[in-house]
């Protein structure tokens, strides 16, 4: 079943530009992750925050996470057209059995 | 980070035909594989988590039958869409985690049933 909703479902920015997207899920996590994915590819690994984290960053990558409200930001700083892709979170549920349930995805398109 | 090998990366086959995905940790032991479905712009559906030596665990929906996945090492997951039909055309990607770490994803398999 579908955990996450994110918004919005696709951006379009100029290059150079921040880029930021949001989740919302449902139920106790033990962390949530952002994922990204390149048409008709696998899905890379972004960044994971655990529950009892509110922010981390990863080069151009900041990540917020409020349990209380349920929900998640992505911020890209700087956007660059190779940040073209699609963008999902994904949450490990609380007593899951590792298993991740994955948001709805934010299109993102950076143009030059 | 760790590799996760998924074959083939695109397959076609006839109505009425089984195909069989692999998915291969390649340098880790994956006692528990993951296995997704992804439509058109959507998100990805799991279907199923494979367990090694033991028998999968399927989503609610998910008829066993008709994916059949098999898990006989620690480093191999297979699964099979038996008697594929057109509605079965999608995106099928495999995922292993190690722990609660992050999880890695194979390059996924486009089926085409025609």
């Amino acid at each position: 079943s579908q955990q996450g909703e994110e918004d919005p479902q696709a951006l379009s920015i100029q290059e150079g530009e921040n880029a930021t997207m949001n989740c919302s899920y449902k139920t106790s996590i033990n962390n949530l992750q952002w994922y990204r994915q390149n048409s008709g590819r696998g899905l890379v690994h972004l960044i994971l925050i655990r529950s009892n984290e509110r922010e981390k960053h990863s080069g151009r990558l900041r990540v917020t996470l409020d349990t209380s409200k349920k929900s998640s930001s992505l911020l890209i700083t700087a956007s660059r057209a190779a940040d073209t892709a699609s963008y999902f979170c994904a949450t490990d549920q609380a007593g899951g059995g590792n298993k991740l349930t994955f948001g709805t995805g934010t299109q993102l398109k950076v143009e030059l | 980070g760790a590799v996760v090998s998924q074959h083939p990366s695109r397959v076609i086959c006839k109505s009425g035909t089984s195909v069989k995905i692999e998915c291969r940790s390649l340098d880790f032991q994956a006692t528990t594989m993951f296995w997704y479905r992804q439509f058109p712009k959507k998100s990805l559906m799991l279907m199923a988590t494979s367990n090694e030596g033991s028998k999968a665990t399927y989503e609610q929906g998910v008829e066993k039958d008709k994916f059949l996945i098999n898990h006989a090492s620690l480093t191999l997951s297979t699964l099979t869409v038996t008697s594929a039909h057109p509605e079965d055309s999608s995106f099928y990607i495999c995922s292993a985690r190690i722990g609660a770490r992050e999880a890695f994803f194979g390059q996924g398999t486009r089926l085409t049933v025609v």
